[in-house]
């Protein structure tokens, strides 16, 4: 079965900072993989996504990820973090057999320091 | 475009009563559409998948004649939880597929549920 592990339930960054959040995964082939950002009390949105091709995705709002099969991650990072990026973050991945079906991480809180 | 609504936004009810939540796909043809739950400060947790013209398929420890799942067309699903109690007050979250997509799923923005 398909899972998702965020090791970092709560990270604190100051405004300007880097940032990265971590996600490791287990699938059996080339999964998709996601990540999503929830404001709280609203629904998700999806910053970036992998299907295939290209290891190194680009997302909305200066997001990034890498793919790494070897390492069965696939990380978020951010050059330089704004307030408004204080949120939650969970990493999913997607069953391609069963209609990308997701698994969800535990998700990661994020909070930016002024 | 790939909007997904739900309606309503959030709903009070009585202890025994059922609720009805929708889930509409508004400018694309959902495939298969997903009933999450999500409680405070918690990742989202799948209930049960729906597929249009067929019977939902329901996850583990999910009561299936509490959770009612309709999936009458290729743009809307109704979950309804029957028999309401206080322990079902959630937020309730559904996204969709897009058919001859790829398997990205759209979410909506929730339903916030609380029974009392």
């Amino acid at each position: 079965a398909q899972s998702v592990t965020q090791p970092d339930i709560h990270i604190t960054v100051s405004e300007g900072a880097s940032l990265e959040l971590r996600c490791n995964y287990s699938y059996g082939a080339t999964p998709y993989l996601f990540w999503y950002v929830q404001s709280p009390g609203q629904g998700l949105q999806l910053l970036l996504k992998y299907f295939s091709g290209d290891t190194l995705v680009q997302g909305i709002k200066g997001f990034e990820a890498e793919f790494k099969r070897s390492q069965s991650s696939f990380n978020l990072r951010k050059p330089s973090v704004h307030w408004s990026d204080a949120a939650e973050y969970f990493c999913a991945v997607g069953d391609r057999g069963n209609a990308g079906k997701s698994t969800f991480g535990d998700g990661t809180t994020l909070t930016v320091k002024p | 475009g790939a909007v997904v609504s739900q309606h309503p936004s959030w709903v009070i009810c009585k202890s025994g009563t059922s609720v009805k939540i929708e889930c509409r796909s508004l400018d694309f043809q959902a495939t298969t559409m997903f009933w999450y739950r999500q409680f405070p400060k918690q990742s989202l947790m799948l209930m049960a998948t729906s597929n249009e013209g067929s019977k939902a398929t329901y996850e583990q420890g999910v009561e299936k004649d509490k959770f009612l799942i309709n999936h009458a067309s290729l743009t809307l699903s109704t979950l309804t939880v029957t028999s309401a109690h206080p322990e079902d007050s959630s937020f309730y979250i559904c996204s969709a597929t897009n058919r001859g997509g790829t398997y990205e799923q759209y979410f909506g923005p929730g339903t916030r549920l609380t029974v009392t």
